[in-house]
């Protein structure tokens, strides 16, 4: 059974593109979290999904960014028009069930803004 | 108040030591407790978690919770240099949608 799968792994913008970072959950698993990490920041929660629904989306900042869980396929992390501040790694955890406490992380997105 | 607070560290002890890693949060009613650590350019991985208070254990690794004090720490007895990473503690939010509130981390080096 592979663990979270997110790609890529490295991914650089000009500022004003579209960045797109995907998560593969671990099969079985049906709930997505999304979170950022600064530097020398640490992890802040950004987006809950569950299949085909936004569970708490309170973390997401209100302009650029979207997120989506499909009912087939990967979960999408869209910022569009990306600025310098959104340099940062993305991870993805998913979870079987509710609660928490068996989910696990991918080993992130890290988006550079140039 | 930030829901969670973590010393900042940095921590850098020899090879053998204790080390004493610890947070402290606001809210009464968090009842899951957990420590990640997180390897350089990784992502977090789930080291134990504790329900309510009392004690855990897992190796060499012990976490505790003092829900009177609203303090959680976790304990890495015998440290080894493959230790040295970012130590992450996190609170579970309930009551709503349930997500994870994490510390800023705790940088150890473990020196052979």
């Amino acid at each position: 059974n592979a663990g979270v799968m997110q790609n890529p792994r490295h991914l650089v913008r000009r500022r004003g593109q579209e960045a797109r970072l995907r998560c593969s959950p671990m099969k079985g698993h049906s709930h997505v979290y999304w979170y950022r990490q600064l530097p020398e920041e640490g992890l802040k929660f950004m987006v809950y999904l569950q299949k085909e629904n936004i569970i708490d989306e309170s973390g997401m900042p209100k302009e650029r960014f979207s997120a989506e869980f499909p009912k087939e396929g990967p979960s999408i992390l869209r910022i569009q028009q990306v600025v310098r501040g959104d340099s940062a790694a993305y991870f993805c955890a998913s979870s079987p069930n509710s609660p928490f406490t068996e989910a696990f992380f991918g080993q992130g997105t890290r988006l550079t803004v140039v | 108040q930030k829901e969670v607070e973590q010393d900042p560290g940095p921590l850098s002890v020899p090879e053998g030591a204790i080390v004493s890693l610890n947070c402290t949060y606001s809210n009464s009613a968090f009842q899951y407790f957990m420590w990640y650590r997180q390897y350089s350019r990784k992502g977090p991985e789930l080291l134990m978690y504790t329900y309510s208070s009392g004690n855990k254990e897992d190796g060499r690794f012990t976490a505790q919770v003092d829900k009177s004090s609203k303090y959680i720490s976790l304990f890495i007895r015998d440290s080894q240099p493959s230790d040295s990473a970012t130590y992450l503690c996190a609170i579970l939010t309930q009551g709503g949608s349930e997500k994870l509130v994490f510390g800023k981390g705790t940088k150890l080096t473990v020196n052979p």
